[in-house]
């Protein structure tokens, strides 16, 4: 069964460019009619949807963040990643990658990112 | 954009009650309408898809109801282990777009 991790840096300070990736085991990222998409969950409040890649390579963002957003994929890796621009304290948040077709299943386990200097 | 509003943001309610959460969309979004319950320091899990079907191993006193604009989500008795926030969730086929409901929490 597919599984997803993210992993990256835990702290990014303000400015600078906040980069996660989620590996993908258990199945391929290029099979499959499947959005690889990122969520985020500032502390305590709720879930935001960021954006995601088709398996084919087209992204969709957010319109809140498009500007600083780019998604990408690696299929060599299996895996596919977020680069967030410009962070501030406001991007401070739990981040989950999440296959979709249709519903989120399945998960990451989620990462905290705290955005501090 | 889609606007889905749930209510209530929170609830608190007895072991073996009935509890009804509702999640209503800005406009007419068909059954396109999921349901997932967080636990915390946990991603959630999909309870409810296309409105109103249960996801294999969530128990059955989980159900989804509603179409269109108006949605609910109903635990028919309440456990300890049902303890979460509830989230609603719609998608956008073009431009592919998702929006969350903005949570409600369920307290005993």
């Amino acid at each position: 069964q597919v599984q997803l991790q993210e992993s990256g840096p835990g702290l990014v300070k303000p400015s600078q460019t906040l980069s996660l990736t989620c590996a993908v085991s258990g199945g391929s990222i290029s099979s499959g009619d499947y959005y690889w998409t990122w969520i985020r969950q500032p502390p305590g409040k709720d879930l935001e949807w960021i954006g995601f890649i088709y398996y084919s390579g087209s992204t969709y963002y957010n319109v809140s963040l498009k500007s600083r957003v780019t998604i990408s994929v690696d299929t060599s890796k299996n895996q596919f990643s977020l680069n967030l621009t410009s962070v501030t304290a406001a991007d401070t948040a739990v981040y989950f990658c999440a296959r979709f077709r249709g519903v989120f299943d399945p998960w990451g386990q989620g990462t905290l990112v705290t955005v501090s200097s | 954009d889609i606007q889905m509003t749930q209510s209530p943001s929170s609830l608190s309610a007895s072991v073996g009650d009935r509890v009804t959460i509702t999640c209503q969309a800005s406009q007419d979004i068909s059954n396109y309408l999921n349901w997932y319950q967080q636990k915390p320091g946990k991603a959630p899990k999909l309870l409810i898809y296309g409105a109103s079907n249960l996801e294999t191993g969530v128990p059955s006193r989980f159900s989804g109801s509603g179409s269109g604009t108006d949605f609910t989500l109903t635990i028919s008795s309440l456990q300890p282990e049902d303890i979460a926030t509830y989230y609603c969730q719609h998608y956008d086929i073009l431009p592919p777009r998702l929006t969350f409901g903005g949570g409600t929490k369920v307290e005993i």
